[in-house]
């Protein structure tokens, strides 16, 4: 069974500053996606990462894979309060057929404080 | 231009009545998903379709069924609701496409609410 991990799951963090979010996953895997939510909303999509060494980066957030070790960081930089949000990583263990689907981790409520 | 779309918003039923959710697509993906979302949890997924292959999880209570009458449209029923069942329900397509693969798209979700 695949185990998806982040940690932290809660984040107050002040604005300005830095941080990194961390998931690991069980299974080899080359498909992880990070996703930002908004309460009572639906899911954001923000990365798609499909290779090893696969960065991506949008505005103040960046993610990254590494499929040896299992792990992917979403890294928050000069954090400002719009990025107050939950955000998820998922693994879509990718070997076709039906087993294309994703598994969560539990997410991050990400709190920026003035 | 949206490309899952999930009907109703906002569903609020009586302990015990059925009730149906419904999702749309018009990516013309051949897998839809769904997911249902408690509060402050993550997306747990309760079943997909694989074009028309069906995909139980194990965990997935009985309560819960599924229907996908052609690629565009697929259908969540729950037979009794409990008050155990008031979530968000998140439907989501991916595909593949002569070759490509394109990752996952999720609709607006339905809250239901159990009453």
């Amino acid at each position: 069974e695949l185990k998806v991990e982040q940690n932290p799951l809660f984040l107050s963090m002040q604005e300005g500053k830095n941080y990194t979010i961390y998931c690991n996953y069980s299974t080899t895997s080359d498909r992880l996606y990070w996703y930002r939510q908004d309460p009572g909303k639906s899911l954001e999509s923000l990365f798609v990462l499909l290779s090893n060494g696969a960065v991506k980066q949008e505005g103040r957030l960046m993610a990254s894979l590494d499929t040896k070790a299992r792990l992917s960081t979403l890294h928050i930089t000069a954090a400002v309060h719009d990025l107050s949000a939950t955000y998820f990583c998922a693994v879509d263990p990718g070997s076709g057929g039906s087993n294309y689907k994703l598994t969560f981790g539990k997410g991050t409520l990400l709190t920026v404080n003035p | 231009d949206a490309m899952v779309i999930q009907n109703p918003r906002y569903q609020v039923t009586q302990f015990g009545k059925p009730v149906t959710l419904s999702c749309s697509q018009t990516l013309n993906h051949n897998v839809m998903y769904w997911y249902q979302q408690k509060s402050s949890q993550a997306p747990k997924l309760l079943f997909h379709y694989y074009d028309k292959d069906f995909n139980n999880e194990a965990d997935t209570p009985d309560n819960f069924q599924s229907r996908r009458p052609n690629t565009s449209f697929c259908f969540l029923d729950i037979r009794s609701p409990g008050l155990g069942d008031a979530a968000m329900y998140l439907c989501a397509t991916s595909g593949v496409t002569r070759g490509l693969y394109y990752g996952y798209t999720f609709g607006s979700g339905t809250r239901l609410t159990v009453v």
